[in-house]
C-alpha cells in the first residue's frame, strides 16, 4: 500500500485559502491521474497526466490547477474553493495512459473540507 | 453516454458464503477492459479482478470470480467463502482507450458487510 502515497491525508480550508495536495508514485509508472470521490456519487476523473504531458481535462473548474513535474509527482493547487469541493481526492498511476489495458494503482487520498 | 450501474448500494453476507455483486454497463466501444476495486474502510483502493472485454473466458483470482456477458453488458464479481477482511465498498469500472488517452469510468459503488 505504499507504492502511491498522498499528503496531507487531511485537510481543512477556508474558501479564500490556497493549498496544494501531493501525490507521489514510487512503482516506476508514467501516467498520474486525479479523481474526486463524494458521498453518493461515482469517482470522477480530473485530470491526467501521460509522461508528465496533460491528456485529459474532464471539464475541471479552474479553482483545481493540477502540475506534473516529473513522472514521480503530481500535484493538485486549490484557490478559493466552494463547500461542495469538498470531498475525498484520490491520485492514481499506471504504467502509460493508453491502450487501457494498464491496471491504476490508488493512493490513500486527500479528505478536503472546505469551510 | 459512457456509464456504469450497480444497483445494489449495500449488501450483506454471513462469514464463509458466497455473495454476488451486480454491474452493469453502457457503451458503444467494442474493445475495453472492465475492473472491480475494493476499498476498505479508510484504506486505499485496490484492484480486485479485471477482464479484457475482446476475452470470453471470464476471470479468476483466488475466491473472486466475474460472470461477464459481453451482450448483456454485464459484468458481476462473485465471492466465495467471504471473510471478514472482504467488508469494503466494492467499485465496478470499466476504461476507455480514445485517442491517445484512457478514461476510467465507475460505478457508484456497494458496500458490502461480511457477518461473522
Amino acid at each position: 500500500e505504499t507504492g502511491v502515497t498522498q499528503t496531507p491525508r487531511h485537510l481543512v480550508m477556508g474558501m479564500t485559502n490556497k493549498k496544494s495536495l501531493k501525490c507521489e508514485q514510487h512503482l516506476g509508472h508514467n501516467a498520474m491521474y486525479w479523481y474526486k470521490q463524494s458521498a453518493k456519487k461515482p469517482l470522477e476523473l480530473m485530470f491526467v497526466y501521460n509522461f508528465k504531458e496533460q491528456t485529459e481535462n474532464n471539464s475541471v473548474p479552474s479553482r483545481f490547477s493540477p502540475e506534473c513535474p516529473n513522472s514521480s509527482h503530481l500535484f493538485l493547487h486549490l484557490h478559493t474553493l466552494q463547500p461542495e469541493d469538498s470531498a475525498l481526492y484520490l491520485c492514481a498511476s499506471s504504467q502509460e495512459a493508453s491502450g487501457g489495458s494498464d491496471t491504476q494503482y490508488f493512493g490513500p487520498g486527500t479528505r478536503l473540507t472546505v469551510l | 453516454a459512457q456509464t456504469v450501474t450497480q444497483s445494489q448500494p449495500e449488501m450483506s453476507v454471513q462469514e464463509a458464503e458466497t455473495v454476488t455483486l451486480s454491474c452493469t454497463y453502457d457503451t458503444s466501444e467494442s474493445n475495453y477492459y472492465l475492473f472491480w476495486y475494493k476499498q476498505p474502510p479508510s484504506r486505499q483502493m485496490i484492484l480486485v479482478i479485471r477482464q479484457e472485454a475482446y476475452k470470453q473466458q471470464n476471470a479468476t483470482e483466488n475466491r473472486f470470480s466475474v460472470n461477464f456477458q459481453k451482450a448483456a453488458k454485464s459484468f458481476s464479481l462473485k465471492i466465495s467463502d467471504s471473510q471478514l477482511g472482504d467488508t469494503a465498498m466494492y467499485f465496478c469500472a470499466f476504461i476507455l482507450s480514445q485517442g491517445g488517452s484512457e478514461k476510467l469510468v465507475f460505478g457508484k459503488g456497494t458496500k458490502l458487510t461480511v457477518n461473522p
